[in-house]
């Protein structure tokens, strides 16, 4: 089994540019988080899918950024135009049941630097 | 915003000693998590313990949780240079639906 699997792993782009991240998610999840990771501190949730559904993005800045989930399986998630402040690692996880019951699994990140 | 907070910062110690690591929470819980990431990777997920659990083990870690302290701590016995890493608790709280809240994570170093 391979994993929670994220692309790009690492993505250097000028501010006011649009970035787009890649998740797959381990095989029968129907759970999806996003987190966002700054550096030296712990992962902050940006949004969780139940399949296709987005059920909490309270933490998710909409002005810039967006996600989906299409047919409940792959996800993207998208920030335009970036800012200096996005720079930060953003970490897809994943988990089979819609309660934290189970452990999640994590993606190795993509590592975004915004100059 | 961060629910768990992690104590020490940072913690060196040598292979072979013990490392215990503190978390403290501020809301009520499901369960409490631990997870442990190595620079420029994900996280792993070591051990969860439910809010009716007191103590549980796994290998060589050790695991207890104060619901009424809001307090929890990971032992890591015998400590191994492979062990060096980040490790951070995480919070299913009751009210949070469903959202694992995470500490800031305490640096483990173990020297050989």
């Amino acid at each position: 089994e391979a994993g929670v699997v994220q692309s790009p792993r690492y993505k250097i782009i000028e501010k006011k540019q649009p970035v787009a991240f890649w998740c797959n998610p381990i095989s029968g999840h129907n759970t999806l988080y996003w987190y966002r990771q700054n550096l030296g501190q712990g992962p902050e949730l940006l949004i969780r899918y139940e399949n296709e559904e987005a059920v909490d993005d309270s933490q998710l800045p909409k002005d810039r950024f967006s996600a989906e989930r299409l047919k409940g399986v792959d996800s993207t998630l998208k920030i335009q135009p970036a800012e200096l402040g996005d720079s930060a690692v953003y970490l897809c996880a994943s988990s089979l049941t819609t309660r934290a019951n189970y452990g999640y699994t994590f993606g190795s990140g993509t590592r975004l630097t915004v100059v | 915003s961060q629910q768990g907070e992690e104590d020490p910062q940072a913690l060196s110690i040598q292979e072979g000693e013990n490392a215990t690591m503190n978390c403290s929470y501020k809301t009520s819980i499901n369960n409490l998590q631990w997870y442990r990431q190595n620079s420029g990777r994900g996280l792993v997920h070591l051990i969860l313990i439910r809010s009716n659990e007191r103590e549980k083990h796994s290998g060589r870690l050790r695991v207890t949780l104060d619901t009424s302290k809001k307090s929890s701590s990971l032992l890591i016995t015998a400590s191994r240079a492979a062990d060096t890493a980040s490790y951070f608790c995480a919070t299913d709280g009751e009210t949070s639906g469903s959202r694992l809240t995470f500490g800031e994570g305490t640096q483990l170093t173990v020297n050989p």
